[in-house]
């Protein structure tokens, strides 16, 4: 049973538009959520990352949005470029870092 | 700064061998991750060792296993291969286990068990 779940396996997006990447998750334990961006033959790369005490994150082109309630949080690109082609995974934990569950991933194809 | 870094890069070994996998983490790191991802699934949480302790492991059987030096480095073991065990195994590393332990990874290292 999947605890994290990225539905969209991939998303093909113009490059200058916003890149909108989703991740629901089932356990109400959550707290710490990250998104990792991985490029084929490297490990994942730390993007960016929010707390359950937070409802929105920003840093730069990079905002993550998170609702509790609906246990879904969500990656916004904006604008996005081609080098931001890669695939993203989100990572939940419960008690702030440790045992991080990881979706499967989505792959993101910026088109120029 | 040397990122983390994992050795060997590839792997091919027969079912029922037995593999050592192995991580450097940052220095000043003191934490390393190990995760399995087999194709077509997300990162599978495998071990988690600090300061030299295994403090939490995934849903894996005992077959694997694995060991943190007291420099750090971190080994992964998985004996009596089976053929579901070709994957990529990537290993992470952390300052500490706070809020804001950002995980490190490696490149990782690809087995295929034949």
């Amino acid at each position: 049973d999947q605890q994290v779940k990225q539905n969209s396996p991939s998303l093909s997006v113009q490059e200058g538009r916003i890149s909108i990447l989703n991740c629901d998750y089932t356990n109400s334990m959550f707290d710490y959520f990250l998104w990792y961006k991985k490029y084929p033959a490297e490990g994942p790369t730390f993007l960016i990352s929010i707390s359950s005490i937070k409802d929105k994150n920003e840093d730069g082109r990079f905002t993550v949005f998170l609702n509790k309630s609906a246990k879904h949080l969500s990656l916004h690109i904006v604008p996005s470029q081609p080098g931001d082609s890669a695939v993203y995974f989100c990572a939940a934990s419960a008690h702030y870092g440790q045992n991080f569950v990881f979706g499967p991933g989505t792959r993101l194809s910026v088109l120029p | 700064e040397a990122g983390v870094t994992q050795s060997p890069t590839h792997l091919i070994k027969t079912r029922g061998q037995q593999v050592t996998l192995r991580c450097s983490p940052i220095s000043g790191h003191t934490s390393v991750y190990w995760y399995q991802q087999a194709l077509g699934l997300g990162l599978q949480f495998l071990l988690w060792y600090d300061e030299g302790e295994e403090r939490n492991r995934g849903n894996f059987p005992p077959r694997f296993s694995g060991r943190q030096f007291p420099n750090y480095s971190s080994e992964l073991n998985v004996n009596a291969l089976e053929l579901e065990d070709s994957a990529l195994y990537l290993c992470a590393s952390s300052f500490g286990t706070g809020l804001s332990n950002e995980q490190f990874f490696g490149p990782g290292t690809r087995l295929t068990v034949l």
